[in-house]
């Protein structure tokens, strides 16, 4: 069964409008959480790093006021596209990860929201 | 800053046959992770197989396997007897450990086509 669940899966908002997703992990505590953006036929493209009790870690060329994501439980992670416009349309797919320090541990994702901004 | 490259956008096998997906990285880093993951059509990932590089043993988990060199940076997968349910995008990832929390580098993709 899935281990990380992420909603909604889809939604259709008009421009202007803030949109949350959500992210949780069901069976373990998730120390990192990943934010990512997918295009269509093209590779995930991490947005930001979300660890648990501390500010998130933006990748370069993403807006951090724009795309704000919060972390505040060791089972949940947000992220929020404020005042999202046409070119914020896109796939965001979220993972987590059971542990920090390991490099091992393989990340757990979501099923991916499709958000359409009108 | 570490790369991860997928030179093949597309490859197709026949059912029941075997297919290599090639896979390069570059990265300073000795101690790191390298996975393979599966995107069907629904684009849910699907984690396949994973690989530590401090392992000279390559990876196996049933019809998928991986051929890892490291010194010539490469992690190919390999995928036996083919099936159907195999068509998916296949992308490579390279984790490691940055200041103490994971830092992830995804390939471009590879599209299996599976021919019954």
């Amino acid at each position: 069964g899935a281990v990380v669940s992420q909603h909604p899966s889809r939604v259709i908002c008009k421009s202007g409008t803030s949109v949350k997703i959500e992210c949780r992990s069901l069976d373990f505590q998730a120390t990192t959480m990943f934010w990512y953006r997918q295009f269509p036929k093209q590779s995930l493209m991490l947005m930001a790093t979300s660890n648990e009790g501390s500010k998130a870690t933006y990748e370069q060329g993403v807006e951090k006021d724009k795309f704000l994501i919060n972390h505040a439980s060791l089972t949940l992670s947000t992220l929020t596209v404020t005042s999202a416009h046409p070119e914020d349309s896109s796939f965001y797919i979220c993972s987590a990860s059971r542990r920090r320090f390991y490099s091992n541990q393989p990340q757990h994702f979501g099923d991916g929201t499709r958000l359409s901004i009108l | 800053a570490q790369t991860v490259t997928q030179s093949q956008p597309e490859m197709s096998v026949q059912e029941a046959e075997t297919v290599t997906l090639s896979c390069t990285y570059d990265t300073s880093e000795s101690d790191y992770y390298l996975f393979w993951y599966k995107q069907p059509p629904s684009r849910q990932m699907i984690l396949v197989i994973r690989q530590e590089a401090y392992k000279q043993q390559n990876a196996t988990e049933n019809r998928f396997s991986v051929n890892f060199q490291k010194a010539a940076k490469s992690f190919s997968l390999k995928i036996s007897d083919s099936q159907l349910g195999d068509a998916a995008m296949y992308f490579c990832a390279l984790i490691k450990n940055s200041g103490g929390y994971q830092k992830v580098t995804f390939g471009t993709g590879t599209k299996l086509q599976v021919i019954p």
